[in-house]
């Protein structure tokens, strides 16, 4: 059983246009979500969270929205590099003490 | 700062013998680190939680004494895979929680390393 869903295994997006992740969750008790972008044959890297008394958190380019009632998050690059070009994983926790269960991952290509 | 290390960073063993993961938190302790294990074009999947000075959390399904894990101190956590087999060839990779109480949702991963088993 997934709790974490990441529905689209693939993204493309043209350089400076808007990249938009979505992730969609199914446990009720996660309170905390975070986002990785992952190049192949390396460690995930953290890039930006949300805690679940929020609805919005802004990083520079980096945008998390999370719908609590859709229990739907996404994350929005703006504009999209082709640095950006990556894996990028959702995850989510319950708790302090709960760990990270994380989806399986959208691969995003940035398009010069 | 929060930089994680793993060591090495790929090796290729023969079927039957031990290999040992080193994962080391670099500029802080950790109380507790993860392992997890990624597949090709599959998610990180976690095979068990490390605490300093207790014996480690094994997810359903993985073998406690396959995947040997030992964390000797706040910054040292390793993974011995024992007696391997080609079926255990993946991508393992470490995650350490700054603090000694920290949130566990708020971890730092280490490069990985690629176990290639022959």
């Amino acid at each position: 059983d997934q709790q974490v869903k990441q529905n689209s295994p693939s993204l493309s997006v043209q350089e400076g246009r808007i990249s938009i992740l979505n992730c969609d969750y199914t446990n009720s008790m996660f309170d905390y979500f975070l986002w990785y972008k992952k190049y192949p044959a390396e460690g995930p890297t953290f890039l930006i969270s949300i805690s679940s008394i929020k609805d919005k958190n802004e990083d520079g380019r980096f945008t998390v929205f999370l719908n609590k009632s859709a229990k739907h998050l996404s994350l929005h690059i703006v504009p999209s590099q082709p640095g950006d070009s990556a894996v990028y994983f959702c995850a989510a926790s319950a708790g302090s003490q709960g760990n990270l269960i994380f989806g399986k991952g959208t691969k995003l290509s940035v398009k010069p | 700062g929060a930089v994680v290390s793993q060591h090495p960073s790929w090796v290729i063993c023969k079927s039957g013998t031990s290999v040992k993961i080193e994962c080391r938190s670099l500029d802080f302790q950790a109380t507790t680190m993860f392992w997890y294990r990624q597949f090709p074009k599959q998610s990180l999947m976690l095979m068990a939680t490390s605490n300093e000075g207790s014996k480690a959390t094994y997810e359903q399904g993985v073998e406690k004494d396959k995947f040997l894990i030992n964390h000797a101190s706040l910054t040292l956590s390793t993974l011995t895979v024992t007696s391997a087999h080609p079926e255990d060839s993946s991508f393992y990779i470490c995650s350490a929680v700054p603090g000694l109480a920290g949130r566990l949702g708020e971890q730092y991963f280490g490069p990985g390393t690629r176990l290639t088993v022959t």
